[in-house]
């Protein structure tokens, strides 16, 4: 069946490290996002790429970074320059407009 | 620029009670609209959507929401609740025509349901 993988589902981090969020799909969706989601503030989009080597920030990209090397994949890194990383992480793609988006299981980061 | 207002962050009804969970939008354009549900620890479902057509739209689990363009509202209904509905609710909206245009997110409405 199609859908869209995060792994690992919860992560665990020390303070000052980079880590990486690994999103796939095999939905063929062209669009992919990243959103990061805290208790009481709704989703937060991060980052998000309509096609194949190209995207774009966010409302929060600060902190993070992204690649779009494949239409399959969409890793999201968290680097150490993100003062509160601990959240959970969502991922979700598209194929067009008015179609809505397909998300992931997500992935619960906590850094200590 | 497009905004999402859900009222209400929390809604408590009683097993068998109406659900209705409201959600009021603004946007240039014709929009999409969308719900969304969440239960703990997962990702985001899709319950239905609007997009052109009727205005009353059926979605899953016996849900439905009906857009009204002249109130800007596009609310949630379910005619009885079951334990199984507990669960957070999203609601969305997207620009039509033109270019392929993000989702904006409401910041949810967190749906208890009471024995």
């Amino acid at each position: 069946d199609g859908g869209i993988t995060q792994s690992p589902k919860y992560l665990f981090r020390k303070e000052g490290q980079n880590v990486t969020l690994s999103c796939e799909q095999n939905l063929n969706h062209d669009a992919m996002y990243w959103y990061r989601q805290d208790p009481g503030q709704g989703l937060r989009l991060i980052y998000y790429s309509q096609i194949v080597n190209d995207f774009q920030k966010g409302d929060i990209a600060e902190g993070y970074s992204v690649s779009r090397e494949k239409k399959e994949s969409f890793p999201l890194t968290v680097t150490s320059a993100q003062k509160n990383p601990t959240a959970f992480y969502l991922c979700a793609s598209s194929i067009r407009q008015g179609g809505g988006y397909t998300f992931g299981s997500g992935t619960r980061l906590t850094v200590v | 620029a497009q905004s999402v207002t859900q009222l209400g962050s929390h809604v408590s009804v009683s097993e068998g009670a109406l659900v209705l969970l409201r959600c009021n939008y603004s946007s240039s354009v014709p929009p999409y609209l969308f719900w969304y549900v969440q239960y703990p620890n997962q990702g985001l479902q899709l319950l239905l959507k609007y997009t052109t057509g009727a205005t009353l739209v059926k979605g899953i689990n016996g849900f439905e929401a009906e857009f009204k363009k002249s109130e800007t509202s596009f609310h949630l209904t379910k005619p009885s609740a079951h334990m199984s509905d507990a669960a957070e609710y999203f609601c969305a909206v997207a620009e039509s025509g033109g270019s392929q245009g993000n989702l904006i997110f409401g910041k949810g409405t967190k749906l208890s349901v009471k024995p």
